[in-house]
């Protein structure tokens, strides 16, 4: 399984952008990144699936470089319930794999 | 609504009790998951099935067994319940394929505390 490197946590301010990002050195050809949001007290959720370059959806963006060693999830205009742990996950679905969730990075936002 | 849909919010159970977990999916994934979640450790793989009837062991097996008889549930079982098996409980599922729709799609989550 690919391992993945987060920072533990970090602050930012209400309206404003934030950036986290993972490390993921030895993925696999066949790897996509995933990142999961969870709220306390309840299972992480689905934020947003990349393989490379850049993906966009209606709660954030994928950056992807194109060695595919690192990935940067983008929260717009963060607002105080968006405070939760953002977890970057590296494999792929098919057959029994299945994919490693690590400690995760607790993203608080300050008012 | 897509739904994983686990039985029991809150549990609390005694020491050395059989104790059976349950995880309901209505998405008619071919994958389950079932992980432990504690303070400071993250999630954590208990098992998991890709199939009826079939099971693979995650990385914290010890001390629990699955079973898997219809594609849509899922049941993680404390042989004998320890207090150290106190924690959050979490089932998944997710469909197979190089692309999977939405990742895991997760249920809300079962407390269980053993005491």
């Amino acid at each position: 399984l690919a391992k993945t490197t987060q920072p533990i946590s970090m602050d930012s301010y209400e309206g404003q952008e934030v950036n986290i990002t993972c490390s993921h050195n030895n993925i696999a050809t066949n790897d996509y990144i995933t990142w999961y949001q969870q709220f306390p007290s309840q299972g992480p959720r689905f934020i947003i699936q990349g393989y490379k370059t850049k993906v966009t959806n209606e709660v954030a963006s994928l950056f992807i470089p194109a060695d595919r060693k690192s990935s940067t999830l983008s929260l717009p205009r963060v607002s105080l319930s968006d405070t939760a742990v953002y977890y970057c996950l590296v494999g792929w679905y098919y057959g029994n794999n299945r994919l490693a969730f690590g400690k995760g990075n607790q993203v608080v936002v300050i008012p | 609504d897509v739904k994983v849909t686990q039985s029991s919010r809150y549990l609390v159970k005694r020491t050395g009790e059989k104790v059976f977990l349950e995880c309901v999916q209505d998405m008619d994934h071919e994958n389950m998951f079932w992980y432990r979640q504690d303070p400071g450790l993250g999630l954590r793989l208990i098992y998991f099935s890709y199939d009826v009837k079939m099971k693979e062991k995650g990385d914290i097996p010890e001390g629990y067994s699955v079973s898997r008889e219809k594609k849509e549930r899922f049941s993680l079982i404390l042989e004998s319940a320890s207090t150290n098996q106190t924690s959050m409980y979490l089932c998944a599922s997710s469909s197979q394929g190089p692309f999977g729709d939405y990742g895991y799609t997760f249920g809300s989550g079962t407390r269980l505390t053993v005491v």
